[in-house]
């Protein structure tokens, strides 16, 4: 199994609400990535975790709450959102360790959200 | 972290061998060349990476001069399937930490 899913596929919410979303990888990797990508735009690092630890957090605001729950599992709590957080979010994963091709980074399909 | 320059778009037909061209003046001892191909509204997907000279698989080569200032991705022989962005990404994979490039925006036309 070589794939990452992500759900909801889509997501609509208001500044207000509190929402998660989930990611999930069965390939034994020890990495996993939260990605944002604006239109038209490259994908940009928001949070890594390796094994399950929060190892790089590239300046995200705290409306953003990543959380590793297991090495299979990644979430990212959402509250109090702005309109321009609306974005595709990018789950990743990949070994953490030479095997394989370094580094290589296997992506989700992502979450379109919406921010109203 | 290294910065990358690409194209921003270039254009092509089927049958044609296709060079994308990333400088990366910066990059570091450990870092290493990968890139990455996305079509709309999906994530991307690895395509190749090497470390230095010629790397080959079956869908594209990686051409790194010595200097490894910069990168050639080549896609032989596209069609019209291949019509997407692809990334140039430097960056040391033991940290985890890549940087994307701005992205090429290939167009295959018939």
């Amino acid at each position: 199994d070589t794939e990452v899913t992500q759900t909801p596929k889509h997501l609509v919410m208001g500044m207000t609400n509190k929402k998660s979303l989930k990611c999930e990888q069965h390939m034994g990797h020890r990495a996993m990535y939260w990605y944002k990508q604006k239109a038209k735009k490259p994908p940009e690092l928001m949070f890594v975790y390796s094994y399950e630890k929060l190892s790089i957090n590239e300046s995200v605001p705290s409306r953003f709450s990543p959380e590793c729950p297991n090495s299979s599992l990644l979430n990212l709590h959402l509250h109090a959102l702005q309109p321009e957080d609306s974005a595709l979010y990018l789950c990743a994963s990949s070994q953490d360790k030479a095997g394989g091709r370094v580094g290589e980074q296997f992506f989700g399909p992502g979450t379109r959200l919406t921010v109203l | 972290l290294a910065k990358t320059t690409q194209p921003i778009s270039m254009d092509s037909y089927e049958g044609q061998e296709v060079n994308i061209t990333c400088s990366h003046n910066n990059i570091a001892t450990n870092d290493y060349i990968t890139w990455y191909q996305q079509f709309p509204s999906q994530g991307p997907r690895f395509i190749i990476q090497g470390y230095k000279t010629k790397v080959t698989n079956e869908v594209a080569s990686l051409f790194i001069p010595a200097d490894r200032k910069s990168s050639t991705l080549s896609l032989p022989r596209v069609s019209l399937s291949d019509t997407a962005v692809y990334y140039c990404l430097v960056g040391d994979p033991y940290g985890q930490n890549f940087v994307f490039g701005p992205g090429t925006r290939l167009s295959v036309l018939p």
